[in-house]
């Protein structure tokens, strides 16, 4: 009965070899965002969707893009991965906004070599 | 913007001791605090939250205190259990901007 569900769990890449993080919800919910955490820190938010609407935080490196062909889908897509962007990335959800609940995925661990 | 600051960034407690963690917060309009817990290997999960027209709330065996004039706003654990272990963020929502500012967070080890 998974909520969020991000796959792979574990992806390996090399410098500057494009990459797409996938996501996916079954909780129908409006919103849905796409976080990088580093280790011991808090999530930075790089971008969230209204629906279609596609939200852009100001300091989000071009590098990262994203696509949300429907309402249950939403994709990380890293152009060419720096050795800085090894990270965790967590996907979450929320009904209308920030301050609904936000369901996190597991996220996907991020290695590049 | 908003800034958020959490203390202390580790905490360690006898298991059955409480457990309490701070959050300061710079802009006034901020009217929404979450807080979630990070396990190892997870992403985090909402355990509570408080709005700005709410001073207190409480869940079992978690406490969430909200002081509008000094911007601060604490979590309190009671009666901790080794399954508390984690990492647990504060966070403050701001209207304008439509913005969620996360703190540092917190390290918390349940010693059985």
């Amino acid at each position: 009965d998974a909520m969020v569900i991000q796959n792979p769990r574990y992806q390996v890449t090399q410098f500057g070899k494009p990459v797409t993080l996938s996501c996916s919800q079954t909780l129908n919910h409006n919103v849905m965002y796409w976080y990088q955490q580093k280790s011991s820190q808090a999530p930075k938010l790089l971008f969230h969707y209204y629906d279609k609407d596609f939200n852009n935080e100001a300091d989000t490196p071009d590098n990262f893009q994203s696509r949300r062909p429907n309402t249950s889908f939403c994709f990380l897509d890293i152009r060419s991965p720096g050795l800085g962007d090894a990270a965790m990335y967590l996907c979450a959800t929320s009904r209308q906004g920030f301050t609904d609940t936000q369901y996190f995925g597991p996220g996907t661990r991020l290695t590049v070599l | 913007g908003e800034n958020v600051e959490q203390h202390p960034s580790t905490l360690s407690v006898q298991e059955g001791d409480s457990a309490v963690i701070k959050c300061t917060y710079s802009d006034s309009a901020s009217n929404y605090f979450p807080w979630y817990k990070q396990e190892l290997g997870k992403g985090p999960q909402l355990i509570i939250d408080i709005r700005s027209n709410v001073g207190e709330k409480k869940d079992q065996r978690i406490a969430v205190t909200l002081n509008k004039t000094a911007k601060h706003f604490s979590l309190h654990i009671t009666e901790t259990q080794p399954e508390d272990s984690a990492v647990y963020f504060c966070a403050a929502y701001k209207a304008a901007g439509n913005k969620l500012t996360f703190g540092g967070g917190t390290r918390v080890l349940v010693k059985p």
